[in-house]
């Protein structure tokens, strides 16, 4: 059965700074790993989707890369901004499911 | 940009009444997914719908659960009898057509935050 984690789950940092999240899986056997962001008491923003043959997606600041082998996958934010005080959730895409990690809350602080 | 909607915003029922949460997927996607995330806790996945039945169900989506495509736009999740563990928020997401199917990217819709008292 997939599980997905997310560690830390918290981080607070000063803004300006780059910055890594990360997430493992325990099934490499995924079509896709995606991250999303979630605002308190919001919906659910799309960011960066990995098809399994890829390695990296890239948007704006931030980059994400999937390494099945291992069952890591990793989002990297450069330059933070308060803006991006979220929590951020990485999903694991296996068979008709979205399997989600419990999360990464990132509070920037100005 | 076409989204999925979701409606009402938010819900509040009495425990043991029928709740009834609305979806419009993207107009041209065939697959139809519910989740729900209890309050700081994991978003759960509940069901998969396509070509008008089931595809896959979790443990959570049990006889008290339903869902139905009723026109060609809506797709419903029915809650017959709303327990207090029911509160949290629902969403409802959709996949494109095409050959990646199921494995295709979600949209997913803002959300219905049900509320049992």
């Amino acid at each position: 059965k997939q599980e997905v984690t997310q560690i830390p789950a918290a981080l607070s940092v000063p803004e300006g700074e780059n910055l890594v999240l990360n997430c493992s899986f325990t099934d490499s056997a995924i079509y896709n790993l995606q991250w999303f962001r979630q605002d308190p008491g919001k919906g659910l923003t799309s960011l960066l989707l990995i098809q399994s043959s890829q390695r990296e997606q890239t948007s704006g600041r931030l980059n994400a890369s999937l390494d099945k082998s291992s069952g890591r996958s990793t989002l990297y934010i450069a330059a933070s901004q308060p803006g991006d005080s979220a929590t951020y959730l990485c999903v694991a895409h296996s068979n008709y499911q979205l399997i989600w990690g419990a999360g990464t809350k990132l509070i920037i602080k100005p | 940009e076409p989204e999925v909607t979701q409606t009402p915003s938010h819900q509040v029922t009495q425990m043991g009444q029928e709740v009834i949460l609305r979806c419009v997927p993207i107009s041209n996607h065939l697959y139809f997914y519910w989740y729900r995330q209890i309050l700081g806790q994991k978003v759960e996945f509940l069901v998969s719908f396509y070509n008008n039945e089931i595809s896959e169900k979790s443990e959570i989506f049990d006889d008290q659960f339903s869902v139905e495509r009723p026109d060609g736009s809506n797709f419903t999740l029915k809650i017959r009898s709303t327990k207090l563990e029911d509160s949290a928020m629902y969403f409802c997401a959709s996949t494109p057509a095409g050959a990646g199917g199921p494995k295709d990217t979600q949209y997913f819709g803002p959300g219905t935050r049900l509320t049992v008292l």
